[in-house]
C-alpha cells in the first residue's frame, strides 16, 4: 500500500538556522498538508497546498515558513530562521481529493537548540 | 471558535471491558468528524469518519449534533487497541484543515 514518506526522521539544528523538511506524498494525490505537534500538545494545522499554490494556512504559518513542490514528487517545508519554539514533530499529509481521507507521514522530529 | 475537546488524557481499562473515548466539538455549521489512531511508533492513521458510518476494528462512533459529540465506542476492548486516539474535525467540505483534539491514550491491560 502506498505511503507518505518523510525525511529526515529527526533533525537537530541551532537557533537561527534554516531547515528544510521533506515529504514525498502518495503519488497520485493532489492535496498536500503540513501539521505540527509540539510535545504534549495537540496536532496543529499549518498549511495546505494544491495546484502549486497555498490553499489554506493557519496563523502559525507566518513569514518564517514556506512550502514548495520543487519537482513531481517532493513537498517541502522550509523554516527560514528557526526558533526554540519551532521544536516539534512535523507531519506531512496528502489526499487525492478535497473530501478524501488525509494520509499522514511518520513525522520529522525537529529539535532547535 | 472551532475546537475539539477530548477530556480524558488517559483511559485505562481491562481486556474485555467496554470502552468509550469522549470527543466534543465546537462548530456552528455541519462539520465532518474523524477518529485517528496512532499505535506505538507508527504514524497517524484514520480509524473512522462519521460520513461512512462503518465499524472498524469493532469501533463505532455516532455524531450527535444536539450534544456536539462524536464519542468512540467499543464493546469489548483488546490489548492491541492500546494506542493514542485523536478526534478531529473538518469544518466544511471547502476547507482543508483538520482540527485535532489533544488525544486520549487508551491502555488495555489483561
Amino acid at each position: 500500500e502506498p505511503e507518505v514518506t518523510q525525511t529526515p526522521s529527526h533533525q537537530v539544528t541551532q537557533m537561527g538556522q534554516e531547515v528544510i523538511l521533506r515529504c514525498v506524498p502518495i503519488s497520485n494525490h493532489l492535496y498536500f498538508y503540513w501539521y505540527r505537534q509540539i510535545l504534549g500538545q495537540k496536532v496543529e494545522f499549518l498549511v495546505s497546498f494544491y495546484n502549486n499554490e497555498i490553499s489554506e494556512k493557519s496563523e502559525i504559518f507566518d513569514d518564517q515558513f514556506s512550502v514548495e513542490r520543487p519537482d513531481g514528487s517532493n513537498f517541502t517545508l522550509k523554516i527560514r530562521s528557526t526558533k526554540l519554539e519551532d521544536s516539534a514533530m512535523y507531519f506531512c499529509a496528502s489526499t487525492l481529493g478535497l473530501v478524501d481521507t488525509q494520509y499522514f507521514g511518520p513525522g520529522t522530529r525537529l529539535t532547535v537548540l | 471558535a472551532q475546537r475539539v475537546t477530548q477530556p480524558e488524557k488517559l483511559l485505562s481499562v481491562f481486556k474485555g471491558a467496554p470502552v468509550e473515548l469522549k470527543c466534543n466539538y465546537s462548530y456552528s455549521g455541519s462539520p465532518e468528524l474523524f477518529w485517528y489512531v496512532q499505535y506505538s511508533r507508527q504514524r497517524l492513521q484514520l480509524l473512522l469518519r462519521h460520513i461512512s458510518r462503518e465499524s472498524i476494528k469493532g469501533f463505532t462512533a455516532d455524531l450527535n449534533k444536539g450534544e456536539t459529540s462524536f464519542h468512540l465506542k467499543k464493546p469489548f476492548a483488546q490489548e492491541e487497541d492500546s494506542a493514542m486516539y485523536y478526534c478531529a474535525l473538518k469544518p466544511n467540505q471547502a476547507g482543508t484543515a483538520l482540527i485535532f483534539g489533544k488525544g486520549t491514550t487508551l491502555s488495555v491491560s489483561s
